[in-house]
């Protein structure tokens, strides 16, 4: 099986601006989380969908956003990016409750 | 509140030396343990899922094992390429399936 695919793998934006980044999940899964990592913050967990339904969401503002298709496909919305936006976004998939497994991510640079 | 703590945050081994890293958590009720390995600027690769204190699981030169309030990575005889962050995350019972993750382990094995 495929693993998780994530799109793109890196990404420059300036502040202000907005970025959209996409997940596409193990064949099967239904679940996919996102999560931010930054060297002094470790994994943060931003929101999980599971059909196609927000089940969970983490601490952060209202400017990060997500959705999932129908097919468990993910996109992951920042809207006015700032520079403490630069991080490294990880999307992790499952079928329902049981282990999640990981994307290579998206580095996201914001100038 | 449900919390994850690993230690030490960075270790250094000589090639060939054993050691062993921890994970603390507190937990309502834990529905499962998971470990994973992280190089630099890549996702957490998956190695285990615990259940229940008293498992152990291995691979290569890694053990995992789990009690009631903590888990240890066993690292036998590391060679360089086991160098890694090494992440701990646990999933309670209570209702949203959510991943706790520790802010992980720094391994470097020299040559």
């Amino acid at each position: 099986k495929a693993g998780v695919t994530q799109t793109p793998r890196y990404l420059i934006k300036t502040r202000g601006q907005q970025v959209t980044l996409s997940c596409s999940p193990i064949s099967g899964h239904r679940s996919v989380s996102w999560y931010q990592q930054t060297p002094g913050q470790g994994l943060q967990f931003l929101f999980e969908y599971f059909s196609e339904t927000q089940r969970n969401k983490g601490n952060f503002p209202g400017r990060f956003s997500g959705r999932q298709f129908s097919n468990s496909r993910s996109e992951m919305n920042v809207s006015t990016l700032e520079l403490g936006d630069s991080a490294l976004y990880l999307c992790a998939s499952r079928q329902d409750t049981d282990t999640q497994y990981f994307g290579p991510g998206t580095r996201l640079t914001v100038l | 509140e449900d919390q994850v703590t690993q230690s030490p945050e960075a270790l250094r081994l000589q090639e060939g030396e054993s050691s062993s890293l921890n994970c603390s958590y507190t937990v309502s009720g834990l529905r499962g343990l998971f470990w994973y390995r992280q190089d630099p600027g890549k996702g957490p690769e998956f190695l285990f899922t615990l259940y229940s204190a008293g498992e152990e699981k291995e691979k290569e030169r890694l053990k995992a094992t789990l009690t009631k309030k903590e888990s240890f990575l066993h690292i036998t005889a590391p060679k360089p390429e086991d160098s890694a962050t090494y992440l701990c995350a646990v999933q309670a019972t209570s209702g949203t399936y959510k991943y706790i993750f520790g802010t992980g382990t720094r391994l470097k094995v020299l040559a």
